[in-house]
């Protein structure tokens, strides 16, 4: 079946303006998380989506970063005021809720580049 | 958050068994363990979790500790398509609005030779 989709896989803006990253998570999971991962390290945690609501959004850098996911399935990141340091890797997962030993499933990353 | 310690990066030859290890000393009694591993330019993808008993599937083996705080991911023979990066991580069993959420660390690089 389909997995965790990403769009777009490569996006480059200039400093200071607004991007959105989309995610497609698996059919039928409710659990969604967003992770951030710069060159040479782990994936870094962002937020964590149970259905429609941000359960954990403590990884989130400061306010310019923003996510939704209104119906609870497709989820979108939105960085603001676009800096430098924001280039990155930026993962999305999903996975089926109830068991915490479900695996992840992870999208391949949409990569940023702000110049 | 709760980290995992794991060497920087191994070398294997390929059709050899590899050992990566994972200390994990702080780890509660109802933390599940899961390695992932990153190929380049690709998410993480799920390799193997375990809570207590050693733990075998298609892709790998999972021999945790007794004590509980240390595994080895065990791959019986190596392939040129294994070399990654391993990681090792804890997630938490019980309720909470972190459940099941994922910690990583740096990961080990493996490096297979023909």
């Amino acid at each position: 079946g389909a997995g965790v989709s990403q769009t777009p896989s490569n996006k480059v803006t200039e400093k200071g303006k607004y991007v959105e990253l989309r995610c497609d998570p698996i059919s039928g999971h409710t659990a969604l998380y967003w992770y951030r991962q710069s060159l040479g390290q782990g994936p870094e945690f962002l937020i964590y989506f149970q259905g429609t609501g941000a359960a954990d959004d403590s990884g989130l850098p400061n306010d310019r970063f923003f996510a939704v996911r209104p119906e609870g399935s497709v989820s979108t990141l939105k960085i603001q005021r676009t800096e430098r340091g924001d280039s990155a890797v930026y993962l999305c997962a999903s996975r089926l809720t109830g068991t915490a030993y479900s695996p992840l499933h992870f999208g391949n990353g949409t990569r940023l580049t702000v110049t | 958050d709760a980290k995992t310690t794991q060497p920087n990066s191994m070398e294997s030859n390929e059709e050899e068994p590899v050992h990566l290890p994972c200390n994990h000393s702080t780890i509660s009694g109802t933390d599940y363990i899961h390695w992932y591993r990153q190929l380049p330019s690709q998410g993480p993808e799920y390799v193997i979790h375990g809570l207590t008993s050693n733990v075998n599937n298609r892709m790998a083996s999972l021999a945790i500790a007794e004590d509980r705080k240390s595994s080895t991911l065990i791959l019986h023979r190596a392939t040129l398509r294994d070399a990654a990066v391993y990681y090792c991580t804890r997630v938490g069993r019980a309720g909470g609005t972190s459940y099941g959420k994922l910690t990583f660390g740096q990961g080990t690089i493996l490096t297979v030779h023909p």
